[in-house]
């Protein structure tokens, strides 16, 4: 089985700061690894990927995540937060049964991020 | 990348109706899903909609309360059947791009949701 683990329910940061949202991840074989935001009453946008290569992957909105295998982590980070930032962000894995064949997406429970103005 | 347009965007239902929610898509795609989004939770995958053939539903999903269709390539609808409360949740259609790799590589684009409240 493959799963997701969103630590944290809830992230503040101020304005101009940098912020971490923290993802960890378990699954079989290599992982495909996905970042998504939420804006209140809409559906969710993708961020940012990774797929294989570079362990830092960069996405949109000034967004990137670091690939960290040892750890199994998948975090996403920005240098300085901005008050727009504020969103509920999801991070999901998708990994391969036995036969090579892709799972579904797995998402995790989602982190609340709030920047203070 | 894909534009994805559901209705209704929202709703009050009465326990025991059921209410149908369609999903348009500007392009013909391949994999068509439908996730549920209960409140203050997570995505859950509710099934594939297959184009032409019986939606493939995820464990404790089945096709008697979540009736599908896909009737072609840009469209998809999702019944929900004899509602109760618990059923109260944001409805997701989504769909896969595959960006130039694969499927598999590639980000789901989704709707803006239905947000169903049931009485």
């Amino acid at each position: 089985a493959q799963s997701v683990a969103q630590p944290e329910d809830q992230v503040n940061v101020a304005e101009g700061n940098p912020l971490t949202v923290k993802c960890t991840y378990s699954v079989s074989g290599n992982p495909y690894l996905f970042w998504y935001v939420q804006y209140p009453n809409r559906g969710l946008q993708f961020l940012l990927k990774y797929i294989t290569g570079d362990n830092l992957v960069k996405g949109s909105y000034g967004f990137e995540a670091e690939f960290n295998k040892s750890q199994t982590s998948f975090h996403l980070k920005k240098p300085s937060a901005l008050v727009s930032d504020s969103a509920l962000y999801f991070c999901a894995v998708r990994g391969f049964i036995s036969s090579g064949s892709a799972r579904q997406l797995t998402f995790g429970s989602g982190t609340q991020l709030t920047v203070l103005p | 990348s894909a534009v994805i347009s559901q209705k209704p965007s929202r709703d009050i239902c009465q326990r025991g109706t059921s209410l149908t929610i369609q999903c348009q898509v500007d392009s013909q795609v391949t994999m068509m899903f439908w996730y549920r989004q209960q409140p203050g939770q997570s995505l859950t995958l509710i099934a594939t909609a297959n184009q032409g053939s019986e939606a493939t539903y995820e464990s404790g999903f089945v096709i008697d309360k979540f009736p599908i269709s896909r009737p072609n390539l840009t469209f998809s609808t999702l019944t929900v059947s004899n509602m109760s409360p618990e059923d109260s949740s944001i409805y997701l259609c989504s769909v896969a791009v595959t960006s130039g790799g694969t499927l598999n590589t590639g980000e789901l684009f989704f709707g803006e949701g239905s947000r169903l409240t049931v009485l």
